[in-house]
């Protein structure tokens, strides 16, 4: 079973900071925050991921909240090409490396 | 460095015969993990393959099985298609197995069961 718990779907005015929520209050000391996201039925793309600390690349930023059972995943500048559906997913460090996968959250990017 | 492929892109099969699946991983990836993606839903995991061996394996019956070769290349076989064995099929690739190591996919190749 998914970890996490994301809302279905979210709106956003181009242009804008896209802000998608997760839920993960199960999640244990070493595990890992994954976010992917998916353009229509293309493979997943990999976004970002973090621990505890907030990260940021070229992508997005990821907010870890102190006591990691949530986190945001912002896209600064969204564009119409950030129209997807966006996965958070916890995965245990040192794992096989299995990622168990939610529903995921469909972003739709508006003019 | 070349990205992750897929082929067929598309396939149509019907129940009870067998398909295999190829994927070619990025040069220098040990690390190969195939996954299973019904429509409207989140990717499920198959199994994963490191250095030719498999390194675990989700909740799929035996007549999923994989191959991985050494030249980056692996196969996904499925005997005996049932209907409900419809999806994309995703293969991902990563440096190592465990670490942080993020993980490249290709863009899949759809299968459809009749």
């Amino acid at each position: 079973d998914a970890k996490t718990t994301q809302p279905p779907s979210m709106d956003c005015a181009e242009g804008r900071a896209a802000n998608l929520p997760c839920n993960h209050s199960t999640i244990s000391g070493n595990e890992y925050v994954y976010w992917y996201r998916q353009i229509h039925s293309q493979g997943p793309q990999y976004i970002i991921h973090g621990l505890k600390n907030n990260e940021t690349n070229e992508m997005a930023s990821l907010i870890i909240t102190e006591d990691r059972k949530s986190s945001t995943l912002i896209l600064p500048h969204a564009t119409l090409r950030d129209t997807a559906v966006y996965y958070c997913i916890v995965r245990v460090f040192g794992s096989n490396y299995q990622l168990i996968w939610g529903a995921g959250t469909k972003l739709i990017i508006k003019p | 460095e070349t990205g992750v492929t897929q082929s067929p892109t598309h396939l149509i099969k019907t129940r009870g015969q067998q398909v295999t699946l190829r994927c070619s991983s990025q040069s220098g990836h040990n690390t190969v993990s195939w996954y299973q993606q019904a429509l409207g839903q989140g990717p499920q995991f198959i199994f994963q393959y490191y250095r030719e061996e498999e390194n675990g394996r989700g909740n799929f019956p035996p007549r999923f099985s994989g191959l991985q070769f050494p030249n980056y290349s692996s196969e996904l076989n499925v005997n005996a298609l049932e209907l409900d064995d419809s999806a994309l099929y995703l293969c991902a690739s990563s440096l190592e197995a465990g670490g942080e190591n993020e993980q490249f996919f290709g863009p899949g190749t759809r299968l459809t069961v009749l």
